[in-house]
């Protein structure tokens, strides 16, 4: 059963903190994608990544970085939290056109 | 850049009756593929049903069937014999088949069936 996991289901930082949101898959795939997602605007890309070391950027990556160090984690930073980074961020896996896998996503509150 | 548009931000619909749900895209590829996700309060994203560009035949997964009109760039989800366990959120979403290629997703559609 593939599995697609996230380190937090719920996470609340302070303005200005460094934030990690780590995500794990068990199934080999190469490609990992982080989302966010927000009322009326749907998921939206922020970063992915095709390899373990290559990174691209999506739609939003502005107040964003990641870090894929192993085929299998792909890291979310918020280097300094700000309020409009609340929302709900989710993962995703997959190998190269097949199915994708989601996480169950991280609801982050940034007070 | 491919969009995806659903134009329907909440839905509402009778236990056992059946519901549409609109999806349109724009895009300039000939081959992609189209998906259905259904996201319930649990959070968890699960494939509904998925169709690929080039076949013609219109996908089935038991109670849940699509309308693709590839002219017409729109795919819609039908919903029959709706189920108090099919409220959730819908999402459209659209694929090219490229290596590292990402997935566009529609605003959502809120979706709750009453007994």
């Amino acid at each position: 059963d593939v599995k697609v996991t996230q380190s937090s289901r719920y996470l609340v930082k302070r303005t200005g903190e460094k934030v990690f949101l780590e995500c794990v898959q068990d199934m080999d795939h190469e490609n990992m994608f982080w989302y966010r997602q927000d009322p009326g605007l749907g998921l939206r890309l922020i970063y992915f990544s095709y390899d373990v070391k290559m990174k691209e950027k999506g739609d939003i990556p502005e107040g964003y970085s990641v870090s894929r160090e192993k085929k299998e984690r792909f890291s979310l930073i918020l280097e300094s939290a700000s309020t409009n980074q609340t929302s709900m961020y989710l993962c995703a896996s997959s190998l190269r056109s097949g199915v994708w896998y989601f996480g169950p996503g991280t609801r982050l509150t940034v007070l | 850049a491919q969009t995806v548009t659903q134009s329907q931000p909440e839905m509402s619909v009778q236990e056992a009756e059946t519901v549409t749900l609109s999806c349109t895209y724009d895009t300039s590829e000939s081959n992609y593929y189209l998906f259905w996700y259904k996201q319930p309060p649990s959070r968890q994203m699960i494939l509904v049903i998925r169709q690929e560009a080039y076949k013609q035949q219109n996908a089935t997964e038991n109670r849940f069937s699509v309308n693709f009109q590839k002219a017409a760039k729109s795919f819609s989800l039908k919903i029959s014999d709706s189920q108090l366990g099919d409220t959730a959120m819908y999402f459209c979403a659209f694929m090219k088949p490229e290596v590292g290629d990402d997935m566009r997703f529609g605003a959502g559609t809120r979706l709750t069936v009453k007994p």
